[in-house]
């Protein structure tokens, strides 16, 4: 069964730092996922998505994530954070159906100025 | 384009009452979406539809009904309000018939039900 596990609930990073945010999932064929961020009580953006065609995804507002079928891993990376980026970070895979994804249960990203 | 619209922003029922979530869209999306979102649980699916006249159940469909008589709206009618059902409502689209494609989000409707 397909699943996505966020490693953190919580990341705090001063600003012009790095920022991670972890992200494992499952699938039992080649997985369709996604980054979305939510701003503080606002609606769901995309940051970027991967579909096999790189492994490296570059996203909006400087964001990247790399694929790693050997770690089942597709973490969120950043080379250095603004406060601007202070959200929750959803971590999202397709299922079994072309029709439904699964959420990972978010991480929150804290910079601190 | 006004994108995804949902309405109400904020709601208050009580239990055992019924009500009408709306959603529309004006980017002629085939697929539609409606996800809760409660703390520390990420979005789960309730029910989505491919097309106009085709539905059905996501992971948490109990409790609610929904139609898509048009390509345009998608409501979301919660049957016999019970506080479980207190949570965030997102409706969302995307192009073409699966969710391998951006979705787009309306912003979202807080319930309580007391």
């Amino acid at each position: 069964a397909q699943s996505v596990t966020q490693l953190d609930s919580h990341v705090s990073v001063s600003e012009g730092t790095p920022v991670l945010l972890r992200c494992n999932y499952s699938s039992s064929y080649s997985p369709s996922l996604f980054w979305y961020v939510q701003h503080p009580n606002k609606g769901l953006q995309l940051l970027l998505k991967y579909t096999s065609a790189a492994t490296l995804v570059k996203g909006i507002n400087g964001f990247e994530a790399e694929f790693k079928k050997s770690e089942t891993s597709f973490h969120l990376t950043k080379p250095s954070a603004h406060m601007s980026d202070a959200a929750e970070y959803f971590c999202v895979n397709r299922m079994d159906s072309n029709y439904q994804l699964i959420w990972g249960a978010g991480t929150k990203l804290i910079i601190k100025p | 384009n006004a994108g995804v619209t949902q309405t109400p922003k904020f709601q208050v029922l009580k239990t055992g009452q019924s009500m009408t979530l709306q959603c529309a869209q004006d980017m002629n999306h085939e697929y539609m979406s409606w996800y809760r979102q409660d703390p520390g649980m990420g979005l789960r699916l309730i029910h989505y539809s491919v097309g106009a006249g085709i539905t059905d159940q996501g992971e948490v469909p109990n409790g609610y009904n929904v139609s898509r008589s048009t390509t345009e709206d998608f409501p979301l009618r919660l049957l016999l309000a019970a506080p479980s059902q207190t949570s965030v409502y997102f409706c969302a689209s995307s192009y073409g018939q699966g969710s391998y494609n951006e979705q787009f989000f309306g912003p979202g409707t807080r319930l309580t039900v007391l």
